[in-house]
Formats: structure tokens, sequence, C-alpha cells
């Protein structure tokens, strides 16, 4: 069964309004959490690293203040989409490492802005 | 920094061909890992294998099989008897080796057409 899981898996949303996607580790603990974003037909773009109980570390080009990411437990990592726009409209993913092994990634979110 | 490339964006064959992906990589680590995922339409990301880069032996998984050549930087996968499930996108990724499941520097993938 899946060890990390995803919600919502599909979700549309009107222009400026706010969207959270919801990532939770199943089973073990997870200090940290990537999240990832996939436009169609490209490859996954590590969007930022969710660290519980502290703050997240983004990547370059990515706006911290429209993606905002909590981690606030060793299960749970939210990422809000705030001020939606349709360019913001892509798949979601995010993943939760585990030492030694290969990390496990949620079933993904695919968000449509309209 | 790392980088990832899958030279080829689409790869079309007919049912029972065998069919390679090529992945070639570039680190400054001197450890680190090696994965490939699968992604169907669905869009979950299926993981097929990871391989450390002190691990040059070849593997096979049934009709899977892949070839680490740690001389010219590659990490190629082949599915051999191809089949219409096989139809999907497939990713090879990096990661640094402090701890495998660390962040995963993704190729741009190659999509798999498998007719029948």
């Amino acid at each position: 069964g899946a060890v990390v899981s995803q919600h919502p898996s599909r979700v549309i949303c009107k222009s400026g309004t706010s969207v959270k996607i919801e990532c939770r580790s199943l089973d073990f603990q997870a200090t940290t959490m990537f999240w990832y974003r996939q436009f169609p037909k490209q490859s996954l773009m590590l969007m930022a690293t969710s660290n519980e109980g502290s703050k997240a570390t983004y990547e370059q080009g990515v706006e911290k203040d429209k993606f905002l990411i909590n981690h606030a437990s060793l299960t749970l990592s939210t990422l809000t989409v705030t001020s939606a726009h349709p360019e913001d409209s892509s798949f979601y993913i995010c993943s939760a490492p585990r030492l030694h092994r290969e990390a496990f990634f949620g079933q993904g979110t695919r968000l449509t802005v309209v | 920094a790392q980088k990832v490339t899958q030279a080829q964006t689409e790869i079309s064959v007919v049912e029972k061909e065998d069919v390679t992906l090529d992945c070639v990589y570039e680190t400054r680590d001197t450890t680190y890992y090696l994965f490939w995922y699968k992604q169907p339409p669905s869009g979950e990301l299926v993981f097929l294998i990871r391989r450390n880069s002190f691990d040059e032996q070849n593997e096979i998984s049934g009709r899977y099989s892949w070839n680490f050549q740690k001389s010219t930087s590659s990490f190629n996968f082949t599915i051999t008897a191809s089949q219409v499930v096989d139809s999907a996108v497939y990713f090879c990724a990096l990661s640094e080796a402090r701890a495998a499941g660390n962040k995963l520097t993704f190729g741009g993938g190659t999509r798999v057409l498998v007719k029948p």
C-alpha cells in the first residue's frame, strides 16, 4: 500500500483563490519532505524542501510567498498555492525520503486553475 | 551541479520489440545514487530501481535490465519484449549519497509508446 498519501488527487479552482495540498507519511516519520512540480510533458522540478519545525527551503525561482509550505508535524506537510493563476496549473507531487532507501512519492495532485 | 540527460524524448515500438532508454548524468559527488521511475498516464511515480555509484553490476529484473557504466556516466535501461502496458514516461534521476532518498534531480523523461 501507499506509504505517502497525497490529497487531493485533482483540484480545479478559480483564478485568485488558494489551494491546499496535503502530503502525509504513513507508518513512518518524515522530518523532511520534498515538493516537485511537473508542467505538461515536462520533467519534475524540485520546488522546495519542507522541514519539520522550521522554514522550508525554496529552490531558485520559486516564490515562497506564493507557495506556502507548512510542516507542522512529523507526518504532514502542506503546500498552499496562494492566489492561483492559470500558469500555476501543473502536477504537484511530494516525496518523503527514507534513510538508505528510495524516496516514496505521493500520488500527485493535478491542479487546474480556470 | 547535478544534471541528468535523457536524449530520447519519445520512442515508439511495436509490441515484443526491445527498447533501450539512455541516461547520462553529471555530478561532482564521488558517491551518489541513480534511479529509474516509471510514470504511467495516471501520473504517479513507480519506483523501478536504485543503484549506488559503487555498484557497477548490471541488473536484470524480469523483462527489465539496467546497464551502469561509470566510465561513461551512463545508466541505461532496457525493456525486453515490450508490452502495451509498458507505455509510459520513464525518468532517470540522480541524488546525493548522504541519504538515498534525498532530493532528486530528474532527467527530461522518455515517453515510450508500445503499439500492439
